[in-house]
């Protein structure tokens, strides 16, 4: 199972680019990166899910360079409700997700 | 509406006497898990469920019992509980694909107090 690396926190201010690194070294073949955002007192819901290169989609953007070693969620011109916690997890395809391991999150701090 | 649900949403409960908090999905999936979140632990896996009657142990399975009986519910059992166990929960549910990784869905959890 890929173990992930990310900031504890980060601060930005209304209309930032904001991104935010995962390291995963022991990525495997068969997994994909999903990110997540998390709001107090809610579960964590989907934002966004790569294998390699760039991913984009309405709310983000997702790059992972070649040796997939690491990706970047990106979150462009970001307002207050963007304030949340960030996780990323590697797991696999083919066979579902089986264990699963979070990291501890990036809490995103947004300022006026 | 596409969702999992989970209830209750808060638990007080003191030691020893047993609870469930249960998980329900609407969207025919194969897959379910249960995670607790601890301040500075992020999310932590107690079991998974790939399907009917096949249940496996997360990271931190002590303490905890599942079923899966029926594919749309998974409860989450704990028969001792136990202060350490004071925590909140979430349960997910996603496809299982297998040309694709397919999302997980969350509950918005349920916190539970064991005094």
């Amino acid at each position: 199972l890929a173990k992930t690396t990310q900031p504890i926190s980060m601060d930005s201010y209304e209309g930032q680019e904001v991104n935010i690194t995962c390291s995963h070294n022991n990525i495997a073949t068969n997994d994909y990166i999903t990110w997540y955002q998390q709001f107090p007192s809610q579960g964590p819901r989907f934002i966004i899910q790569g294998y390699k290169t760039k991913v984009t989609n309405e709310v983000a953007s997702l790059f992972i360079p070649a040796d997939r070693k690491s990706s970047t969620l990106s979150l462009p011109r970001v307002s207050l409700s963007d304030t949340a916690v960030y996780y990323c997890l590697v797991g696999p395809m083919n066979t579902g997700f089986q264990k699963l391991v979070f990291g501890t999150g990036t809490r995103l701090l947004v300022s006026p | 509406e596409a969702q999992v649900t989970q209830n209750p949403r808060y638990l007080i409960t003191v030691t020893g006497k047993k609870l469930t908090v249960t998980c329900s999905q609407n969207m025919n999936h194969e897959y379910m898990s249960w995670y607790r979140q601890d301040p500075g632990l992020g999310l932590r896996q107690i079991y998974y469920s790939m399907n009917v009657e096949v249940t496996d142990k997360g990271d931190v399975p002590e303490g905890y019992k599942v079923s899966r009986k029926e594919k749309r519910n998974f409860p989450l059992i704990l028969e001792s509980p136990s202060p350490n166990q004071t925590s909140l929960y979430f349960c997910a549910s996603s496809l299982i694909g297998e040309t694709y990784n397919s999302p997980l869905h969350f509950g918005n959890g349920t916190r539970l107090t064991v005094t």
